[in-house]
């Protein structure tokens, strides 16, 4: 069974900085697409962030463009996203989110981590 | 960027009836490669996001068939024939056809 553990959430301050993990214990991490999602406290689903099984194609939302990276690293099973410049409206608890086979978006979920960004 | 409209906003549901929440995208999800890229999440109180249907009408594995997804094109409806207690959560509509994937504001399923 796919199982992603999150961690590295927290209290920021604005513009601070924060990186987000997800390790993943299956043994197919490599062959799929990972993806961020967040919702902000009341709020829906908002897609964040992707990057591709390889790791040579990377997505971003408008409003994180330029301020988040994401990464993976295939040899550990982790997916990363790295948030620097971070706002009060970046606060929100991150999922990540693995592909599964063909075209099924989002079949597996870490099971989520807060971000507050506040002074 | 493709806008996902659901409706209703709530529904508040008797265990054993039906309940159906309709999904509507600003444009044809319909891909060149003859698959329409319209999926179902559930979000439960407490946990993550789960898949329920991908396009549009394939239920996940594991996910009981009274859930069922159809529509085409641009409308599209997630029904439950008989809503059940567990069933009580926020659904999502979202669409994957091309980057930024967006979700459908989300309706929130209540039992009476």
């Amino acid at each position: 069974e796919v199982q992603l553990l999150q961690s590295g959430g927290g209290l920021v301050q604005p513009g601070g900085s924060l990186r987000l993990s997800c390790a993943d214990s299956g043994f197919t991490f490599s062959r799929y697409a990972m993806t961020w999602v967040r919702q902000v406290p009341g709020k829906g689903l908002e897609w964040v962030s992707a990057i591709s099984g390889s790791g040579g194609g990377t997505f971003y939302a408008d409003s994180v463009k330029g301020r988040f990276t994401i990464s993976r690293d295939n040899s550990k099973n982790t997916l990363y996203l790295q948030m620097n410049s971070l706002r009060a409206e970046d606060t929100a608890v991150y999922y990540c989110a693995k592909d599964g086979v063909g075209t099924i978006k989002f079949a597996y979920w870490g099971q989520g981590t807060l971000v507050t960004v506040s002074s | 960027d493709i806008v996902m409209t659901q409706t209703p906003f709530s529904l508040s549901v008797t265990p054993g009836q039906p309940a159906s929440i309709s999904c509507k995208s600003s444009q044809s999800l319909l891909h060149t490669d003859d698959k329409t890229y319209l999926s179902w999440y559930l979000h439960k109180p407490g946990q993550p996001p789960q898949v329920l249907i991908y396009e549009v009408s394939n239920r996940f594995s594991g996910v009981p068939d009274r859930f069922s997804g159809s529509g085409s094109g641009t409308d599209f409806t997630l029904k439950i024939s008989r809503v059940e207690a567990e069933d009580v959560g926020v659904y999502y509509c979202m669409q994957s056809l091309q980057p930024p994937l967006t979700f459908g504001g989300g309706t929130k399923v209540e039992i009476k």
